[in-house]
Formats: C-alpha cells, sequence, structure tokens
C-alpha cells in the first residue's frame, strides 16, 4: 500500500540555520503530496502542497519540491526562526473510489520535530 | 468563516466507558474525515462520511462508529474504552468537486482514558 517515511526527529538547530527534513513516499499512480505542521497542544495546519511531479509548494519561506524520479518531497527552509519549532509532518493523498465517486484520504508520515534556539 | 470545529476540546473517560466526539465541518464542505493520532505518531485514518454514510474505513475495529448528519456535521462514537484509546481525535472536512481540494483539519479533541 501507499505510504510516506520522515527523517527522524528531533532537529535541533539555531535561529537562522538552514532546515532540510526529508520524506520520501511509495504510492501507486501520482498521489499530491503535502506538508503539516502542528504546534505544541494545537491542531494540524496545512503549510504546503504539490499536486504533480515537479510543482513547488511555498508557504511562509519553506518550500518542497514535488521529485517524481526520486519519490520525494523534502521540506526546505532557508533560515529557521524561533516560533518555527513544532512538529512537521509529511503526507499523501490516496485516492478511493466509493459508490458516491472518488475521494480520498491522507496517509502521514511519524512526524518530524523540529526545536530552534535563540 | 469558521473552520473545522470539534468538541470536547478535553475530556478524560474511565475504561469500558464510551464516548461521543463532534465536529463540524468548514462551511461548504461535504465530506467529513476522522483521524486519531496517538502521542508520538501520525494521525491513522479512521473513517469518512460522505452523504451520511460511511465511505471508507481504516483499520479500526467495530468499536469506533461515527455518523453524519443532513447539514454534514459529523460524530465519533467508541464503545468500551480502552486505555490505548488515548489520543488526539482529529476531524478533517473537504468539500465537493474533486480530490484536488485541500483538506482542513480542526484543533481535535484530547481524550485521555484513564
Amino acid at each position: 500500500g501507499n505510504s510516506v517515511t520522515q527523517m527522524e526527529g528531533p532537529v535541533t538547530l539555531s535561529e537562522e540555520a538552514f532546515l532540510t527534513i526529508n520524506c520520501t513516499y511509495t504510492a501507486t499512480g501520482y498521489p499530491s503530496l503535502f506538508w503539516y505542521v502542528q504546534y505544541p497542544g494545537e491542531g494540524l495546519q496545512l503549510l504546503l502542497k504539490a499536486t504533480k511531479a515537479d510543482d513547488k509548494g511555498s508557504n511562509k519561506g519553506f518550500e518542497a519540491t514535488y521529485r517524481k524520479e526520486t519519490t520525494s518531497f523534502h521540506l526546505e527552509k532557508g533560515s529557521v526562526q524561533v516560533s518555527d519549532s513544532a512538529v512537521y509532518f509529511c503526507a499523501l493523498s490516496d485516492q478511493f473510489k466509493t459508490n458516491a465517486g472518488n475521494n480520498r484520504k491522507l496517509i502521514w508520515g511519524l512526524g518530524t520535530s523540529l526545536a530552534v534556539n535563540p | 468563516d469558521a473552520g473545522v470545529t470539534q468538541s470536547p476540546t478535553h475530556l478524560i473517560k474511565t475504561r469500558g466507558q464510551q464516548v461521543t466526539l463532534r465536529c463540524s465541518p468548514k462551511s461548504g464542505h461535504d465530506t467529513v474525515s476522522w483521524y486519531q493520532q496517538a502521542l508520538g505518531q501520525g494521525p491513522q485514518f479512521i473513517f469518512q462520511y460522505y452523504e451520511e454514510e460511511e465511505r471508507q474505513r481504516g483499520n479500526f475495529p467495530d468499536r469506533f462508529s461515527g455518523h453524519q448528519f443532513p447539514n454534514y456535521s459529523s460524530e465519533l462514537n467508541v464503545n468500551a474504552l480502552l486505555l490505548g484509546d488515548s489520543a488526539l481525535y482529529l476531524c478533517a472536512s473537504s468539500a465537493p468537486g474533486g480530490t484536488g481540494n485541500t483538506i482542513y483539519f480542526g484543533e481535535g479533541s484530547w481524550l485521555t482514558v484513564v
């Protein structure tokens, strides 16, 4: 079945350091790919997404490029801030057919905890 | 425009009890999914409701059941609670019209089973 693998955390960086969180996936077809962020004690917020190969999703200085050839969707940010401290989840959309049409659910990685120190 | 709203925010139950969690989807959304997120883990898909029917189910026992109402809101029911059911329960909603639409999440309901 479809799956997502993320690099294990925790990741600890100093402010203004460069961030990379690796994400690779296994899927049939061409799923949409997502990064979600979860701040302490909060729910999940969509950070960025890409819906087809070579798409680059970006938001709040974060970027990720959908790489079909390497089945990857690595998250990057050039200069992290203390406020970026959170858990980051990579996910893919898993489409399924129902008698009411097509729909999808998300399949998630385990999450990578990021701590940014001042 | 209110996003996905869930209630209650936190609750504590005893083993063997039953719990009902509630979700109101984002305005204009007709599909509701529930996920379980155990501590330190990624969310796991429980099931999805569309047109008041369960359309897809993840690998969860029958103790987990749900309902969707005509106004698209939804409930998640868990019977015979186990300690292992302690988790954050997330409701997600999406709009009709295509699988490319963004899925939005609520803040979640933290369930502790003691």
